[in-house]
């Protein structure tokens, strides 16, 4: 299995909701990754797990929690959002969280918050 | 500090010509890796390359071929015979080794249309 999976590819929430995203890989990978991604930009990198710890956060709002149940899935908790966070997230896994390790992306979620 | 630029952002070709994405990349640090990233219409990223910084030699695969040159810090990507499949984003892509993790820093993309 070579594949990441992301679930829902669609999501349209209030600013009061409270969702989840969620991803999921199988080929043992170690490094986990969720990105944010707006129309016509380059992804994002928002947060980093590390053999299932978070390693880094790259300055993200709260209302953003992301969370590692264990090696193989990763959630991305929502809560409060704004308008301006509506984008594509993306989620990536690497055998490791080392510098040549080429990234395996998930078909993303597309996040509409109104 | 590091920065990766792709001064196309839009090319458009007729199915079966050539075409070169360029990528041009900026870093102080003598150990790093430069990646290609397809986006196509479906939103996930699919690897298509990494070259490491000690290895200039050309790669070619298929209609896919790289030309890496470290003199003008350049990665650049050409599809020989391009179809309709390759209509995509790409993404050059740059990582470090000193950091202590892989955090990639990506180009701002060229969105390639190709038409039939």
């Amino acid at each position: 299995d070579t594949e990441v999976t992301q679930t829902p590819k669609h999501l349209v929430m209030g600013m009061t909701n409270k969702k989840s995203l969620k991803c999921e890989q199988h080929m043992g990978h170690r490094a986990m990754y969720w990105y944010k991604q707006k129309a016509k930009k380059p992804p994002e990198l928002m947060f980093v797990y590390s053999y299932e710890k978070l390693s880094i956060n790259e300055s993200v709002p709260s209302r953003f929690s992301p969370e590692c149940p264990n090696s193989s899935l990763l959630n991305l908790h929502l809560h409060a959002l704004q308008p301006e966070d509506s984008a594509l997230y993306l989620c990536a896994s690497s055998q490791g969280p080392e510098p040549y390790n080429e990234q395996f992306f998930g078909p993303g979620t597309r996040l509409t918050v109104l | 500090a590091q920065k990766v630029t792709q001064a196309q952002t839009e090319i458009s070709v007729v199915e079966k010509e050539d075409v070169t994405l360029d990528c041009v990349y900026e870093t102080r640090d003598t150990t790093y890796y430069l990646f290609w990233y397809k986006q196509p219409p479906s939103g996930e990223l699919v690897f298509l390359i990494r070259r490491n910084s000690f290895d200039e030699q050309n790669e070619i695969s298929g209609r896919y071929s790289w030309n890496f040159q470290k003199s003008t810090s350049s990665f650049n990507f050409t599809i020989t015979a391009s179809q309709v499949v390759d209509s995509a984003v790409y993404f050059c892509a740059l990582t470090i080794v000193k950091t202590s993790y892989d955090k990639v820093i990506f180009g701002p993309g060229t969105s390639l249309s190709v038409i039939p």
